[in-house]
C-alpha cells in the first residue's frame, strides 16, 4: 500500500497570506490527523478528521482550520500567516473508527512564512 | 493535561554499543504508549506501542521498550546500535481520541 502522502512538500508564503495543505491517507484509513512541528514547541496536535467531521481539535487559534473530504483526503487551512507559522506540518491516518492511536505519518509540508 | 518528558535532548553512543533512552510520562489511568522515529527531512516512523499486558515491548530494527507502572518510564532500548540508527525520537502517550502528546525528542548521534 501507498503511505500517506502530503502536498505540496515545501511552500514558502509571505506574512497575511493564507495557505492550503494537502494530505492523502493510507488507502482505507478514515482518521487523519494534523500535527505542527517546531523547533521552539516540538509536536503538537491541530486537529483530527474522521468520516468528514473534526472529532478533536488541539490548542490553536481559530486561523488554522481543516476538511476532510468523502475520499478520506483532507486539507488544512491556515489564514492570516505568521512568521511563527513557520513549521513542518504532518498529517497522519489511522485506520477504522478505533481509537487506537496507531498514526501513520507522511513526509509532512515545510512552510516557510517570510 | 497528559505529559511526556525525555530528558536528555542529545545522546552520542559508539556503532555496537547498547542504547537506552528514557521516557517518563504523567497520566492518571492505564497509558497507551509509544515511540516514533524520525529521520532528517522524514516524517514519523512508529517503532513500537504499549497498550496492555507484557510490559517489555518489541518493535521494529530491533528495538525493544519497558513499561514500568511504577516509574512512570517507557524507556526505549537496543543492545547493539547501528550507524543508521542515528535519528531523532519522540516518545508520545495517547491523550485521547486519536490526539498524542509527544516529548521533546532527542536525538541519537552513532560515532563510528
Amino acid at each position: 500500500k501507498a503511505g500517506v502522502t502530503q502536498t505540496p512538500r515545501y511552500l514558502i508564503k509571505t506574512r497575511g497570506q493564507q495557505v492550503t495543505l494537502s494530505c492523502s491517507p493510507i488507502s482505507g484509513h478514515r482518521s487523519v490527523s494534523w500535527y505542527q512541528q517546531t523547533p521552539g514547541q516540538g509536536l503538537q496536535f491541530l486537529f483530527e478528521y474522521f468520516s468528514e467531521t473534526q472529532r478533536n481539535k488541539g490548542n490553536f487559534p481559530g486561523r488554522f482550520s481543516g476538511r476532510q473530504f468523502s475520499n478520506s483526503r483532507s486539507e488544512m487551512n491556515v489564514s492570516t500567516l505568521e512568521l511563527g507559522d513557520s513549521a513542518l506540518y504532518l498529517c497522519a491516518s489511522t485506520p477504522g473508527q478505533s481509537l487506537s492511536g496507531e498514526q501513520y505519518f507522511g513526509p509532512g509540508t515545510r512552510l516557510t512564512v517570510t | 493535561a497528559q505529559s511526556v518528558t525525555q530528558p536528555d535532548i542529545h545522546i552520542t553512543v559508539s556503532e555496537g554499543a547498547s542504547l537506552e533512552l528514557r521516557c517518563n510520562y504523567s497520566y492518571g489511568a492505564t497509558p497507551y504508549l509509544f515511540w516514533y522515529v524520525q529521520s532528517p527531512g522524514q516524517g514519523l516512523q512508529l517503532l513500537l506501542k504499549y497498550f496492555s499486558g507484557d510490559t517489555l515491548v518489541q518493535g521494529i530494527k530491533g528495538f525493544e521498550a519497558e513499561f514500568k507502572r511504577s516509574q512512570s518510564s517507557f524507556n526505549l532500548r537496543k543492545p547493539s546500535v547501528h550507524w543508521s540508527d542515528a535519528a531523532e525520537y519522540f516518545c508520545a502517550v495517547l491523550e485521547y481520541g486519536n490526539k498524542l502528546v509527544f516529548g521533546a525528542g532527542t536525538i541519537l548521534r552513532v560515532k563510528s
